[in-house]
């Protein structure tokens, strides 16, 4: 079963606009949550993260949106920037152990 | 550079030999994790140690996958006989029991396994 899902499995948006990844999970009993970025032949690099006690968190230009009733979390980037162009994975985490992922979605940032 | 490193970064072989990857994580790190990845998915976890102690094992890690952290610093990750389906990226992690990041887990650059 998915655990966590990214239904999106691709999202285009200009440069300088604002781009948003959604990510829905089903376990109510994560309690952490995670975006990592990857580049192809790369491991994923960790973005941001929010625990499931607050409902938003920022860092520069990167903010991640979390709706616990509704089990959905979103990312937004803005302004989008070329090297944003990536594979975007979310992952939540119960306990501090496992990360259970969804299955990504590639950004592409157009000039 | 004081980040997760992984050997090799690639790996071809012929299905039926076996293969060992190794994994180095981040020096202070108590917790060492190893995923799989394959086309279009997100990694899947395999197993994970703390310390020396192997404290969870996934069911996709059949009897031919063993790991083992003997000094709880470097890990390996053995595939015996391996079969084409085996064919993924394999990514190790690292994180920090304890602080207010320990939920955040640092990959390394992952080892490309090909079995032909």
């Amino acid at each position: 079963d998915q655990q966590v899902k990214q239904n999106s499995p691709s999202l285009s948006v200009q440069e300088g606009r604002i781009s948003i990844l959604n990510c829905d999970y089903t376990n109510s009993m994560f309690d952490y949550f995670l975006w990592y970025k990857k580049y192809p032949a790369e491991g994923p690099t960790f973005l941001i993260s929010i625990s499931s006690i607050k409902d938003k968190n920022e860092d520069g230009r990167f903010t991640v949106f979390l709706n616990k009733s509704a089990k959905h979390l979103s990312l937004h980037i803005v302004p989008s920037q070329p090297g944003d162009s990536a594979v975007y994975f979310c992952a939540a985490i119960q306990g501090a152990q496992k990360l259970v992922f969804g299955q990504g979605t590639r950004l592409t940032i157009n000039p | 550079d004081t980040g997760v490193s992984q050997d090799p970064r690639h790996k071809i072989t012929k299905r039926g030999q076996n293969v060992t990857f190794r994994c180095d994580p981040i020096s202070e790190h108590n917790r060492l994790y190893w995923y799989r990845q394959t086309l279009g998915q997100g990694p899947e976890f395999l197993t994970y140690f703390q310390n020396e102690a192997q404290l969870e094992k996934s069911r996709l890690l059949s009897d031919r996958f063993s790991a083992e952290r003997p000094k709880g610093s470097f890990s390996t990750l053995e595939i015996q006989r391996t079969e084409q389906g085996d064919s993924a990226m394999y990514l190790c992690a690292s994180s920090r029991r304890g602080g207010s990041s320990y939920n955040e887990q640092f990959f390394g650059p992952g080892t490309r396994l090909t079995v032909l």
